[in-house]
């Protein structure tokens, strides 16, 4: 089974609306990054969230984190037809390989 | 800035020939870096990564190896494609574990 593993397995919204991306994990970590991945590219970083932070925000992003149940959320307001793209969220399972996740697929409308 | 350049773009081989996939990071001294593999709609698996010259840890064997010759430089290869190699190859960089990752465009492998 998957070390890491996001909710839903995909959304569409239409611009203007917020979206959130679910992510639970099965290892203890120091720190949990998300990812977005447009068409063709490679990952992009959004944010990191370490272990010890509870909420981190970046611009129109703001990732939680919850040790206790493992789990942690990215949530993305207001929007645009450019953040249809899949999102990752990554672990480092206390060690040096990142484990990703197996992704949210969210598309957004005009 | 940094810059990380991978090659080929893309590449179609025959199950059974030779790969060398090559990555190349400018304006970043003695980056950690990793090579992953992507299966068409997957999730990305880690197979290598090297935090210094002449090192290179195997995360998952797939039949493949890595080297890095260079402090900028990082190869993927292998003697003999197999189908399951198909998928998009990505290299990365970090400045130290656990940090963000930054990704190269990476490499589109085709195996017939």
């Amino acid at each position: 089974s998957q070390l890491a593993e996001e909710n839903p397995w995909a959304l569409s919204v239409h611009e203007g609306e917020s979206v959130t991306v679910n992510c639970s994990y099965k290892t203890s970590i120091t720190a949990l990054q998300w990812y977005r991945q447009k068409s063709g590219e490679g990952p992009a970083q959004l944010i990191l969230i370490r272990s010890n932070e509870r909420e981190k925000r970046n611009g129109r992003l703001r990732a939680t984190l919850d040790t206790s149940s493992q789990s942690s959320s990215l949530s993305i307001t207001a929007t645009r037809c450019e953040d249809t793209a899949v999102y990752f969220c990554a672990t480092d399972g206390g060690g040096r390989a990142l484990i990703f996740g197996t992704g949210t697929t969210v598309s957004v409308s005009p | 800035a940094q810059t990380i350049h991978q090659w080929p773009v893309a590449e179609i081989k025959a199950v059974g020939s030779p790969l060398s996939l090559g990555c190349t990071i400018k304006g970043k001294s003695s980056p950690n870096l990793y090579w992953y593999w992507q299966a068409t709609g997957g999730t990305l698996q880690q197979l290598f990564y090297s935090i210094t010259v002449g090192q290179v840890e195997s995360v998952v064997q797939l039949n493949l190896s890595a080297s890095r010759p260079k402090d900028d430089q990082f190869i993927l290869s292998t003697e003999k494609l197999l189908l399951s190699h198909s998928g998009f190859y990505l290299c990365a960089w970090s400045l130290r574990d656990r940090d963000e990752q930054y990704f190269g465009p990476g490499t589109r492998l085709t195996v017939l």
